[in-house]
This record gives C-alpha cells, sequence and structure tokens, in this order.
C-alpha cells in the first residue's frame, strides 16, 4: 500500500524562528493535506493542495504540492508558542475507491522553546 | 460547514467491562465516517471505516466492533476491555460530494484500568 515518509519525527525550536517539514512518498498522490493536532485535541485541517506544483499560503504557513506528486512540504514563519503540536501530513490512497481512506505520515512534533 | 461531535470526551473503565463510544456529525449527509486510535499521542491506526447505514469495514482485528445505525451516526464498542484499549480515540468523516478531505471530531480519551 501507499506509505508517506514525514521528517522530521521531532522539531525544537526558538519561539521567532521558521519550521520545515516534509513527507514523500514512493507513490503519486492526487491531494496533500496537512493537519495540525494539539495535545489533547483531534487533528485539525490546515492547508489542502489539489494541484501539482500547488503552493498555498494560511497566515505564517505556507505548504507545497511537489512537482512529483510524491512530496509535499509545510513551513511555518516566525514560530510562536501556540504553535506547538504535532503535524500529519496525509493524502487519500488512490485504490480505495468509495472507501477514501487516507494515508498518515507518522507526524512531526513540534515545539517551541521561548 | 460539517460539525463532528464525540462523547463522552474522557472515559476510565475497568478491564472486563463494555464500551460503547458514539460519534455524530451535523452539516452533511451521506459522509464516509471512520474511527482511528492514537497511542502515545503519536500516529493514527485506523480501526474502523463507514461508507454508509449499516455498512462497516474493519481493518485491523481486534477487541472493538462498530456500528453505523444512522446516517450520520457511528459507535464504537466493546464487550470487554482490555488494557490494550486505552488511548484515543478519533472520529473522523469525509462530507458527502465529490471530496478527499477528512475532517476529526475532538476525540475521547479511554483508560482501561
Amino acid at each position: 500500500g501507499q506509505q508517506l515518509n514525514q521528517s522530521p519525527q521531532s522539531m525544537f525550536i526558538q519561539e521567532g524562528e521558521d519550521v520545515s517539514m516534509n513527507c514523500t512518498s514512493s507513490s503519486i498522490f492526487n491531494t496533500w493535506l496537512w493537519y495540525k493536532q494539539d495535545p489533547g485535541e483531534g487533528p485539525v485541517l490546515l492547508i489542502a493542495l489539489y494541484k501539482a506544483g500547488e503552493l498555498t499560503s494560511n497566515g505564517r504557513l505556507t505548504a507545497q504540492f511537489g512537482i512529483t506528486r510524491k512530496d509535499s512540504f509545510l513551513n511555518i514563519s516566525a514560530s510562536i508558542p501556540s504553535d506547538v503540536g504535532i503535524y500529519f501530513c496525509a493524502g487519500p490512497q488512490i485504490s480505495s475507491g468509495s472507501a477514501r481512506q487516507l494515508t498518515f505520515g507518522s507526524g512531526t512534533q513540534l515545539t517551541v522553546l521561548p | 460547514s460539517q460539525t463532528i461531535h464525540q462523547w463522552p470526551a474522557t472515559l476510565v473503565q475497568p478491564v472486563g467491562s463494555p464500551l460503547s463510544l458514539e460519534c455524530t456529525v451535523e452539516g452533511t449527509s451521506n459522509p464516509n465516517l471512520y474511527w482511528y486510535r492514537q497511542a502515545a499521542g503519536r500516529g493514527l491506526q485506523l480501526l474502523f471505516y463507514s461508507v454508509g447505514i449499516g455498512q462497516i469495514s474493519s481493518e485491523v482485528p481486534q477487541n472493538l466492533s462498530a456500528s453505523r445505525p444512522q446516517d450520520r451516526q457511528f459507535i464504537l464498542s466493546s464487550k470487554k476491555l482490555l488494557l490494550s484499549d486505552s488511548g484515543f480515540y478519533l472520529c473522523a468523516s469525509i462530507p458527502g460530494g465529490p471530496t478527499d478531505t477528512q475532517y476529526f471530531g475532538p476525540g475521547t480519551r479511554l483508560t482501561v484500568l
């Protein structure tokens, strides 16, 4: 089945620094989704990408859909304490048909130090 | 836009007791519904999914079962809980229509003692 390799697994950064994380796959994805999960809560969708090469911003967040359709990255600029959490990439499994299952990366745990 | 409710928010149960977690969805019809378990705050394990009323698919063999008695209601159950059933349970929904974007509920924290 399709797998997503997400890196890094964890990051410790100083407040104000920029952050970059990425996901890669050996399979092609038609959609890339980026979620953030705060401690004790459900993941919240940050950005959805639907077209190869697409670059989308949401405030201080920017995500890109790789040209090869096998990778995506998420950047956070000027990090703040509330950016702390786990960030997941995800993409729909092409073979799942009407089930529309998502494949998830293993997550990037972000810690922002004051 | 749709809203996903999960009940209860937290639950502490003894080993061997039954379980019923409920998920309800508002703001859409004919959603695809999913149950995930998350251990230790990392990784989402898909347990069950449903494409319609009464239609349940299981992804992993386990001590749990799921049911979908109504279009926007998804229930996770167990007859006898095990210690290994502890975790954070998330319900998710893909709204009806041409989309693959999945949205999550707030989760239920289950501790089995």
